[in-house]
């Protein structure tokens, strides 16, 4: 069964922390990737890596940066996390190019930045 | 205006109906859509794919897309309490970067 999993659910920050989401995935995916998802808004790209050590500006990237230093690891990082950040945090993977356009996608971490 | 545009409901339907739910597009460099079913608390799964105009059947739904009009559509056979979810279309260009519509909740009462 594969499986895309974050290291938390439900997370609660005050304005300016440094904030570290992580995702995991067990498919042996090159691609993965991190959205946010806002009522009427939708899933909205943040960052995107198709290698370890390689990534992609998305739609919205700024306020936020990301590591990829291992193939199953994607971490998503605020490094001062403001009110307008608090949404739910999506992690996907997929097969590289050529192969499905299938994302796989994680539970999802809500935050709340106060 | 937004790249894909869709409905967000809620639609609300009896047990049995048949449901269509439907997007609009702008970009016509999509060729492969997607739809997406997400239940309350989870990530969205992949429900149906298609590629390029025609239709396509899985069981109770079928996928329709027209490229001509920019505009693609879930059709939902008998439908169950179970389908209450958010359904969220996307569209990928080929280059394995989707773009979501913003979701419709579905609501089908028993």
């Amino acid at each position: 069964d594969v499986k895309v999993t974050q290291s938390s659910r439900y997370l609660v920050k005050r304005t300016g922390e440094k904030v570290f989401l992580e995702c995991v995935q067990d498919m042996d995916h090159e691609n993965m990737f991190w959205y946010r998802q806002d009522p009427g808004l939708g899933l909205r790209l943040i960052y995107f890596s198709y290698d370890v050590k390689m990534k992609e500006k998305g739609d919205i990237p700024e306020g936020y940066s990301v590591s990829r230093e291992k193939k199953e690891r994607f971490s998503l990082i605020l490094e001062s996390a403001s009110t307008n950040q608090t949404s739910m945090y999506l992690c996907a993977s997929s097969p590289p190019l050529g192969g499905s356009y299938e994302q796989y996608f994680g539970p999802g971490t809500r935050l709340t930045v106060t | 205006q937004k790249e894909v545009e869709q409905d967000p409901g809620p639609l609300s339907v009896p047990e049995g109906a048949i449901v269509s739910l439907n997007c609009t597009y702008s970009n016509s460099a999509f060729q492969y859509f997607m739809w997406y079913r997400q239940y309350s608390r989870k990530g969205p799964e992949l429900l149906m794919y298609t590629y390029s105009s025609g239709n396509k059947e899985d069981g109770r739904f079928t996928a329709q897309v027209d490229k001509s009009s920019k505009y693609i559509s879930l059709f939902i056979r008998d439908s169950q309490p179970s389908d209450s979810a958010t359904y969220l279309c996307a569209m990928d260009n080929a280059g394995n970067m989707l773009t979501f519509g913003g979701g419709t909740r579905l609501m089908v009462k028993p």
